[in-house]
């Protein structure tokens, strides 16, 4: 069964634009959850969304944002780009049936922004 | 808030134990996992442990879980330079349908040859 699968892999955009990244979910999953990755900040909850739903969302600006499609696939959006958003953004998709049904993460978007 | 704390670095020998420790504040955790991140790849789940159970082993994992002292370790038996890595300790809490994980800023182990 294919994993989690995130595109593109690698990303450099300027300040002021805007990005859209891509998670492909585990064939089944239903809940896609996404991560912010950074050296100084660790691992910070972004959002889940389940059944095209947005279940839960972290502490961050409304310039991030994301939705779900009928088929799982997720995205996530970025605009009016920052440098501090420069981070690896990773994508996990869960079966969701039960409290117990572990995140699968995929390889992440290395977003660099100058 | 929940917050999740591991010490930063670990070194070992090669064919040594490596333990690896892990202390949460939510007492309301439900599920405490374990994951392993290499150079440039994403997270891989390498084991997790519910929270009513003491010990749970897997192959050369073992996990244990002070509830009382809400203390969380990994143990790796018979270290291979193959489990240089960062580890992250993370917590689910328990909020109905919540999936959302809390991680800690994780360990780098590194394995001496």
């Amino acid at each position: 069964k294919a994993g989690v699968t995130q595109t593109p892999r690698y990303l450099i955009k300027t300040r002021g634009q805007q990005v859209t990244l891509s998670c492909s979910p585990i064939s089944g999953h239903r809940s896609v959850s996404w991560y912010q990755q950074t050296p100084g900040q660790g691992l910070q909850f972004l959002f889940e969304y389940f059944s095209e739903t947005q279940r839960n969302k972290g502490n961050f600006p409304g310039r991030f944002s994301g939705r779900q499609f009928s088929n799982s696939r997720s995205e996530m959006n970025v605009s009016t780009l920052e440098l501090g958003d420069s981070a690896l953004y990773l994508c996990a998709s869960s079966l969701a049936d039960r409290v117990a049904s572990p995140l699968h993460f995929g390889n992440g978007t290395r977003l660099t922004v100058t | 808030g929940e917050d999740v704390e591991q010490s930063l670095f670990l070194s070992v020998r090669e064919g040594d134990s490596s333990v690896i420790n892990c202390t949460y504040t939510d007492s309301s955790s439900t599920y405490l996992y374990w994951y392993k991140q290499e150079p440039g790849a994403g997270l891989q789940l390498l084991t997790y442990i519910f929270s009513n159970m003491d010990m749970k082993q897997d192959q050369r994992l073992t996990v244990l879980l002070n509830k009382k002292d809400k203390h969380l370790s990994l143990r790796i038996a018979d270290t291979q330079t193959g489990d240089s890595a960062i580890y992250f300790c993370a917590e689910k809490d328990s909020g109905a349908g919540s999936y959302q994980l809390t991680f800690g800023k994780g360990t780098k182990l590194s394995v001496i040859p």
